[in-house]
Order: structure tokens, then sequence, then C-alpha cells
């Protein structure tokens, strides 16, 4: 669904180094989600947000910080990216309402060296 | 939090055969449960999903069941194809403002569909 993309695709950072992945939707959906997959770990949540301005924290927050300042953003940052942070991430939106189903967007695979 | 628990971790079928991964939730307040597949290297996507208020929904090939008494979900697929072969990923939550709608997903389970 081109209605929710990441950036970049791929990016490769070194210790220490503060990244941010992207996120934008133009579907105008109330919540926005950050999911790191790993494997072995399945989907883990980081931190959502239920509209502008909210967010809250998910299973695996520390190290990430998040801002919603318009309803169609959501980037993550990594503050001081650490080897335990390579992964895949995920930003995925939802309604909120009638079908409660997530649509993913392509992820970012991100390699902390 | 919630827990989801998932089974098998990978499941080997052949062709035409059917193919069932089961999850287990803890916490009785959910009331949502979706079932995602991943093709290597893609996003998840949502293939079907149940609500608490109904034990069984079909779509073709697959189906899911709900037992909330016993707080497990199984998703089945029937006739499988080669183009079944992908990872799944059970996932649950409580559908509500104060939850956030947020869902926990199963650990997955990788189907390999045998010709």
């Amino acid at each position: 669904d081109a209605g929710i993309t990441q950036s970049p695709r791929y990016k490769i950072t070194e210790t220490g180094r503060q990244v941010t992945l992207m996120c934008h939707q133009t579907w105008s959906h109330s919540y926005m989600f950050w999911y790191r997959q790993d494997l072995g770990h399945g989907l883990r949540l980081i931190y959502y947000s239920a509209a502008a301005d909210i967010t809250d924290k998910g299973e695996v927050p520390d190290g990430y910080v998040v801002s919603r300042s318009k309803t169609e953003n959501f980037p993550l940052t990594l503050e001081s990216a650490t080897r335990s942070q390579t992964s895949v991430y995920f930003c995925a939106s939802s309604t909120g309402q009638g079908s409660y189903g997530y649509t993913f967007g392509s992820g970012t695979r991100l390699t902390v060296v | 939090g919630e827990n989801v628990e998932q089974h098998p971790s990978t499941l080997s079928v052949q062709e035409g055969d059917s193919a069932v991964i089961k999850c287990t939730y803890s916490d009785s307040a959910s009331n949502y449960f979706p079932w995602y597949k991943q093709e290597l290297g893609k996003r998840p996507q949502l293939i079907i999903d149940i609500r608490s208020n109904v034990g069984e929904k079909k779509d073709q090939r697959i189906a899911v069941t709900l037992n909330k008494t016993a707080k497990h979900f199984s998703l089945h697929i029937t006739e499988t194809q080669p183009e079944d072969s992908a990872v799944y990923f059970c996932a649950a939550s409580r559908r509500s403002q104060a939850a956030g709608n947020k869902l926990t997903f199963g650990g997955g389970t990788r189907v390999l569909v045998k010709p």
C-alpha cells in the first residue's frame, strides 16, 4: 500500500550516532506504531501514538524517542545507536475504528556497526 | 501486559495438505485477533481477523477459530499451495481507546509448502 511509506529502506550507522527513521502515511489514520522485528522475537512494539502530540511507550522503548507533531508523520529516533538496535523496523498505522487491523510500511533495515 | 504464544515455530506441509497454527493469549480482556502473512523481505500483511464475539471466520482457503474460554485461537489453511509459503504471525489486542489499539504479536510460524 503506497499510503504508508518508510525511509530509508536501508541504513548503516556507527555505534553512538543518532539516526532517525521516517514514517509517513496519507490516510489520516489516528494510530501509528513502531515495531522492531528480530529473529526469535517476532514483532515487538517500541512506541505508539493515538493522535498528534499523543505518544506512549510500548514493550521495548529504551534508547528510542518518537514525536508526532503532525498526524501523517511519526519519526523514530535512536539517540545513540547500539549494536543491539540492529533490526528491521516497521511502522504501521490504523484507523482505530471498525477494523483494527494495521497496515505496515515496507520496513527499514538498520545495521549498527 | 498481554503475552501471545505461537506454535509451531516452523511447519512443513505437502502441497494440497492442510496447515494449522495455534496461538494462546494471556489477557482475558483481549477482543481482537488478527493474522498476518509475511513473505520473505516483505512487510506483514493482514490476511484475516476475528473479534471476540465470533467463534469462527472463513475466507476462501483460510479460516480462524477462537476459543475465548481457553484463550486460544488458530489459523487453518486448507489445500495449501506453494504461494502459501511465508511466515505467519498471530496477534491480540484489546480494542479500546484507552488500550491504544496495541497489537501484541506471537513469535511467528515459518510455513513451507513442498510441491
